[in-house]
Parts: structure tokens; C-alpha cells; sequence
């Protein structure tokens, strides 16, 4: 089946700066792809759809400046964490959509200390 | 935007034991998935099931799309069914982007 590839898978970093995160569809192309975020022993919540070529579409209430998203390529969508704050430590989540499925990286988990 | 509530919120059971977890959403929707969450966090898909009845194994699933719920059920619990279960659904107008649910923890005891 099809594969999202999502790395790293965990990062601890000082408070102050930027984390990137990629997140690969393996074998399928994907011109859509979307971020969530998952706080302790709560539900996903989705941050933003990364769109191929063009610029991402935010969730209301996320900050677009501080979540940066580019999506250079079909295959590749990266989520950049700028100036990390102890609150941004959470469960980063990526999805891309297949046939009538959406299919999901192994998630990252990011401390900021 | 859709609202996807679950029930229970939590749900203890002794291995062998049957279960149904119930998902309620708002408007009508294109799209209805089940994901097991593992401990590790892995979204692990269940179902597509944005109507019907399917079932996998000791799982299954039915949705009833024009009461806007789905039930999942589990039969002859195990350890290994414990984790978080999300359904999830998909707007008519929002192609492709999830809305997830509440979640049901699960715990399944020996």
C-alpha cells in the first residue's frame, strides 16, 4: 500500500530555534499533503494544507509565519518550526491523500526545551 | 466546520470482552475513516466506510450516513486493541481534508 514517510521522528531542541520536518509519499505523488498537531491524550488537529507549487492554506488560529510550510516537489512537503517555544512541544502529524484514504506519517515528536 | 464527537471517552474492558465505539458528526460527509492510534503514535487505518457495513477480522464497522453516525466494533478484546481509536470524516466541500474526532482510549486488560 501506498507509504508517508515523515522524519524525523523525534527532536529535542533549545528553545529559540528553527526545526524542520519533511514529510515523503514514497510511491505516489501527492499534490496535497496536510499537517497536524497533537497535543498529550488529545484529538489531531489540522494546521494547514500544503498545496504543490503554491502556498499553504492555514487553519484558523495557526500562526503561518511561525509554521512554515513549502511544498517544492510531488513527492515532498516540509513543516518548518521557527523560533521553537517550550509550547510548541507536541506531536507534528503528516497525511496525503490516496484513493478515498488519506494516509498518514509516523508522526514526529518535538521537545523544546 | 463539522463537529465529530466519540463515545465513550474512555473504555476499560478484560481481554475477551465485546465493545462499540460510537462516532457522531454534524453535516454530511464525503468520507468516514476509523485509525487506530498505537502508543507510539502511528495513525493506523481501520476503515473506509463513509456508509455501510464492513468488516475486517474481529472488527467491524457501520456507518449510517443520513443519522450522521458510525459505530466500531470490537469483538473478543485483546491487549493489543488498546490505544486511541479516531474516526474521522471528510466535509462535502472540503475535499480531502480530515476532520477528526474526539477519540476513545481504550485500555484492555489481561
Amino acid at each position: 500500500g501506498a507509504v508517508v514517510s515523515q522524519h524525523p521522528s523525534w527532536v529535542i531542541c533549545k528553545s529559540g530555534t528553527s526545526v524542520k520536518i519533511e514529510c515523503r509519499s514514497l510511491d505516489f505523488q501527492a499534490t496535497t499533503m496536510f499537517w497536524y498537531r497533537q497535543f498529550p491524550k488529545q484529538s489531531l488537529m489540522l494546521m494547514a494544507t500544503s498545496n504543490e507549487g503554491s502556498k499553504a492554506t492555514y487553519e484558523q488560529g495557526v500562526e503561518k509565519d511561525k509554521f512554515l510550510i513549502n511544498h517544492a516537489s510531488l513527492t515532498l512537503s516540509t513543516l518548518t518550526v521557527t523560533s521553537a517555544h517550550p509550547e510548541d512541544s507536541s506531536f507534528y502529524i503528516c497525511s496525503a491523500p490516496g484513493p478515498n484514504i488519506q494516509y498518514f506519517g509516523a508522526g514526529t515528536r518535538l521537545s523544546v526545551l | 466546520g463539522i463537529q465529530v464527537e466519540q463515545s465513550p471517552p474512555d473504555l476499560i474492558l478484560q481481554e475477551g470482552a465485546n465493545s462499540t465505539l460510537r462516532c457522531n458528526f454534524s453535516d454530511s460527509v464525503n468520507n468516514l475513516q476509523w485509525f487506530h492510534q498505537n502508543p507510539w503514535g502511528q495513525l493506523i487505518n481501520l476503515f473506509y466506510i463513509p456508509s455501510g457495513t464492513k468488516q475486517n477480522g474481529r472488527l467491524s464497522a457501520t456507518t449510517v450516513a443520513t443519522e450522521r453516525y458510525s459505530l466500531l466494533y470490537i469483538s473478543s478484546s485483546q491487549t493489543t486493541d488498546s490505544g486511541v481509536y479516531f474516526c474521522a470524516v471528510e466535509g462535502l466541500y472540503n475535499t480531502d481534508k480530515l476532520i477528526f474526532g474526539t477519540g476513545t482510549r481504550l485500555q484492555v486488560f489481561p
